[in-house]
């Protein structure tokens, strides 16, 4: 079945630093890919997601590229906040399922210090 | 817009008590999700409504927990008798419609089994 593999954490980053939150998926065909952030005592909110391969997602500075040779889909970001600490989420949606189905990874907690 | 609202927030219960959640989607959202996070762990989807008909209710633990979507607007997610196990986050999303739309995710309710 489908499968999302996201790095553990939590990543811990000093502000300004570069983040990369490795993902990578397991599916048939070629599914969609989203990134998912969780706020402290929030609900998930969509930050980005791509639709077919070598297609890049972007949202407040965040990126992520849909690279179907290495099924993987990594969120990156330049220069991090302390407001960007939260739990993020990879997920896949598969294609031609005939349902918006989301299958999350275990989540990569990020902690920014000033 | 008014979100996904979910109630109640926390919920502490026994084991074989019974429990109810309520969820009330973005208005016009004809997709319905409930989804259970264990701590440490992405969500996993229990079930989907399409208005008001389920569209897949594959990994919902069909012997103790129930759900409806009366009208095809609010819906209610059962659990009984509860498990220290059934211990998560229960969160709710709503979508325009089923064909891949960006769901939109409630704050969630925490559940604790004693």
């Amino acid at each position: 079945g489908d499968s999302v593999t996201q790095m553990e954490g939590p990543v811990t980053l000093s502000e300004e630093a570069f983040l990369t939150i490795n993902c990578t998926y397991t599916a048939t065909g070629y599914p969609s890919l989203f990134w998912y952030v969780q706020y402290p005592g929030e609900g998930l909110q969509l930050l980005l997601k791509a639709t077919k391969a070598d297609d890049k997602g972007s949202n407040k500075g965040f990126e992520a590229t849909y690279r179907k040779e290495t099924t993987s889909f990594h969120l990156e970001k330049g220069s991090v906040q302390v407001s960007d600490s939260a739990v993020y989420f990879c997920a896949l949606s598969p294609l031609n399922s005939g349902y918006s189905t989301l299958t999350f990874g275990k989540g990569t907690m990020l902690l920014v210090s000033p | 817009e008014a979100g996904v609202a979910q109630s109640p927030r926390y919920k502490i219960i026994e084991k074989r008590q019974s429990v109810a959640f309520w969820c009330n989607p973005i208005s016009g959202h004809a997709t319905l999700y409930w989804y259970q996070q264990i701590l440490g762990q992405g969500p996993k989807l229990l079930i989907q409504f399409q208005n008001n008909g389920v569209v897949d209710d594959s990994q919902l633990p069909k012997d103790r927990f129930s759900a409806e979507r009366l009208k095809g607007v609010d819906s209610t997610l059962k659990i009984q008798p509860a498990k220290l196990e059934d211990s998560a986050v229960y969160l709710c999303a709503s979508s325009l419609d089923q064909l891949r739309g960006e769901q939109f995710f409630g704050p969630g309710t925490r559940l604790t089994v004693l």
